[in-house]
């Protein structure tokens, strides 16, 4: 069955730098949904990439997905204490109807 | 205008006890989706109803879980014999279109003992 892996698993920077987590599928998607996760919460929607090599900008945090729509990546500049949480990527298989997880990125912010 | 609701918030039951957890999707929201997430992992798909019509179900794990939604709106998991591998947080998650963004309700934490 279609799988996403994520990596790292885990990441603690120092506030101010950079970070990057990276998602792969096992399968051509199309598309690819991020997510944010604090602590305690439910995942938040972050945004939506469709098209392939697509980059799209949110202010500190840059999404890409590849050009063959497999994989897709989330990069934070100059990380601040309020990007703590769990990132998570999560693939939609064409003619799919389901997402399906990574097992996320744990960001801890060091201030 | 409020969000996706879930209740309980909270759940404890013992071994073999039937339990119901309900999801109230945003308004209008024509497909509603279950997770569940284990501790450190992402969600993991169980179900994805569009309108009334449980469109798949292929994520159940066995027959114990039971998923409905009889009038494309309040949505019921319910699970039968709970076992503690059961245990885990179950997320609801609405959406205009099952190719739009999710909206995730708070989850239900669930504890079989």
């Amino acid at each position: 069955g279609q799988q996403v892996m994520q990596i790292p698993q885990y990441q603690h920077v120092q506030e101010g730098e950079d970070f990057t987590t990276y998602c792969n599928s096992s399968t051509t998607l199309s598309n690819i949904q991020w997510y944010k996760q604090r602590p305690g919460g439910h995942p938040v929607f972050l945004i939506q990439l469709v098209k392939s090599g697509e980059v799209k900008k949110q202010k500190r945090l840059t999404f890409q997905f590849g050009e063959a729509k497999k994989n897709s990546s989330l990069h934070i500049t100059a990380t601040q204490t309020t990007d703590v949480g769990t990132y998570f990527c999560a693939g939609l298989r064409e003619y799919g109807n389901k997402l399906v997880f990574g097992a996320g990125t744990i960001l801890r912010v060091k201030s | 205008g409020a969000g996706v609701s879930q209740s309980p918030r909270y759940k404890v039951a013992k071994r073999g006890q039937d339990v119901a957890l309900r999801c109230d999707p945003i308004s209008g929201h024509v497909s509603l989706f279950w997770y569940q997430q284990a501790l450190g992992q992402g969600p993991e798909f169980l179900t994805y109803f569009q309108n009334e019509a449980q469109l798949d179900k292929s994520g159940l794990p066995s027959d114990r879980f039971f998923a409905e939604r009889p009038e494309g709106s309040v949505s019921t998991l319910k699970i039968q014999r709970t076992q503690q591998e059961d245990s885990a947080v179950y997320l609801c998650a609405s959406s205009f279109a099952s190719y739009n963004e999710q909206f995730f309700g708070p989850g239900t934490r669930l504890t079989v003992l």
